[in-house]
């Protein structure tokens, strides 16, 4: 049973828009979420988290909202840059010391 | 130089072959963790480990063993490797629960 869902598997944005990527989690024990980018050949890097008392954190051009009561996560990036292009994973974990990840959202930034 | 490092970073062996994967970590982090990372899918949790005493169990031990010889190693071992284990292998370190783990760049292991 998948606890964390990330339901594109592929997103596509112009230079310039915004990028929303959307992450579902079943889990209500899920108390810090956190976002992962990974290039090819190297590993997810942090890129952003939020714990389940907020519901908006900001870094830059990165935002994650989260909305505890529909268990739904999104990372907004504006302006999104071709750089942004990677696969993004979202994880999510309680009190145990047990990241849960999705799948993966594939974003491709075009010019 | 990479705060967590992997060797190696790809390996191809055969069926039935004992494997042993290392990390090793500049970051003075007590944790670390070891995922694996099939085609289209999301990471998944081999072992962790809290300190060198302290060694636990993820979502998908069964066919791996651990140890962790110091603080700064942990290695990753396959006693008897099968195809099915073929996927990409990633170490990680966090300093606490409610920090962010940091990942090596993985080794890529084919098992034919």
């Amino acid at each position: 049973d998948q606890q964390v869902k990330q339901n594109s598997p592929s997103l596509s944005v112009q230079e310039g828009r915004i990028s929303i990527l959307n992450c579902d989690y079943t889990n209500s024990m899920f108390d810090y979420f956190l976002w992962y980018k990974k290039y090819p050949a190297e590993g997810p890097t942090f890129l952003i988290s939020i714990s389940s008392i907020k519901d908006k954190n900001e870094d830059g051009r990165f935002t994650v909202f989260l909305n505890k009561s529909a268990k739904h996560l999104s990372l907004h990036i504006v302006p999104s840059q071709p750089g942004d292009s990677a696969v993004y994973f979202c994880a999510a974990k309680g009190n145990t010391d047990k990241l849960i990840f999705g799948t993966g959202t594939r974003l491709q930034v075009f010019p | 130089d990479a705060d967590v490092t992997q060797t190696p970073r790809n390996r191809i062996t055969k069926t039935g072959k004992r494997i042993m994967l290392e990390c090793s970590q500049t970051k003075g982090h007590d944790r670390m963790y070891w995922y694996r990372q099939d085609p289209g899918l999301g990471l998944q949790l081999i072992y962790y480990s809290f300190d060198v005493k302290d060694i636990n169990k993820g979502e998908i031990s069964d066919g791996y063993s651990v140890s962790r010889q110091a603080q700064a190693k942990f290695s990753l071992s396959l006693e008897s490797a099968i195809p099915n284990q073929t996927a990409l292998y990633f170490c990680a370190t966090s300093s606490s629960s409610n920090q962010p783990q940091h990942f090596g760049d993985g080794t890529r292991l084919s098992i034919l």
